[in-house]
């Protein structure tokens, strides 16, 4: 099971719609990173949010932390076909640090 | 910079063959990382590492091994290879404190016939 819920699995949207991805959990997060990974490569950072109830905007992505720190959304405006991709969020743990990711959700984007 | 390097980029093992997988990062970080991710999952959790000399079982440690003698290099062991261990696995390094970004090498690809 894993310890971070995403939701939807899949998205598939039109160039220009916006869309949100759901990151849920029981535990309580000191922090939680979204990360993007393209087909043949390993996940990259896109944001670390680490304040309950912070709200992070990059460009047309904004990410959102709740504010018992337990779930985290990612929202895009206008999404445009770059934005294909898997989204994984992850989440520190308070005693150790260990990161754990979420099952992700595929975005596609159709021009 | 090198960032997070990773041996080989792809494996094709028989059933019951053993093989260690390489991850070396040159960024000085305390905390490493290996998991495995199956076709259009997420990543799940193998080991992990604090530092030199110590280890920790993370969510999917079963038919693995690993050791931590440096604080450069995160070596991950398959005994007895099953084909359920076909996938992609990743390492990944961290500087540890909370928040901090971690850095994933290329991927190993392994397939167990």
């Amino acid at each position: 099971t894993q310890l971070l819920e995403q939701s939807p699995q899949f998205l598939s949207i039109q160039e220009g719609e916006n869309l949100t991805v759901y990151c849920n959990s029981s535990s309580v997060f000191s922090s939680l990173q979204w990360y993007r990974q393209e087909p043949g490569e390993g996940p990259v950072l896109l944001v670390t949010v680490v304040t309950g109830g912070e709200v992070k905007k990059l460009k047309r992505l904004t990410f959102q932390f709740g504010d018992a720190r337990k779930d985290s959304s990612l929202h895009i405006t206008a999404a445009q076909p770059g934005d294909t991709g898997l989204y994984l969020c992850a989440g520190d743990g308070w005693a150790d640090y260990k990161l754990s990711f979420g099952a992700g959700t595929t975005v596609t984007v159709r021009a | 910079n090198a960032g997070v390097t990773q041996t080989p980029k792809f494996r094709i093992l028989k059933i019951g063959q053993s093989m260690t997988l390489q991850c070396a990062q040159d960024m000085n970080h305390n905390y490493m990382y290996w998991y495995r991710q199956d076709p259009g999952m997420g990543l799940k959790l193998i080991y992990y590492s604090v530092g030199a000399g110590i280890t920790d079982k993370g969510e999917v440690p079963n038919g693995y091994n690993v050791s931590r003698s440096t604080t450069e290099d995160f070596p991950l062991r398959l005994e007895l290879a099953a084909p359920s261990q076909t996938s992609v696995y990743f390492c990944a390094s961290s500087p540890g404190t909370p928040g901090t970004e971690a850095f994933f090498g290329q991927g190993t690809r392994l397939t167990v016939v």
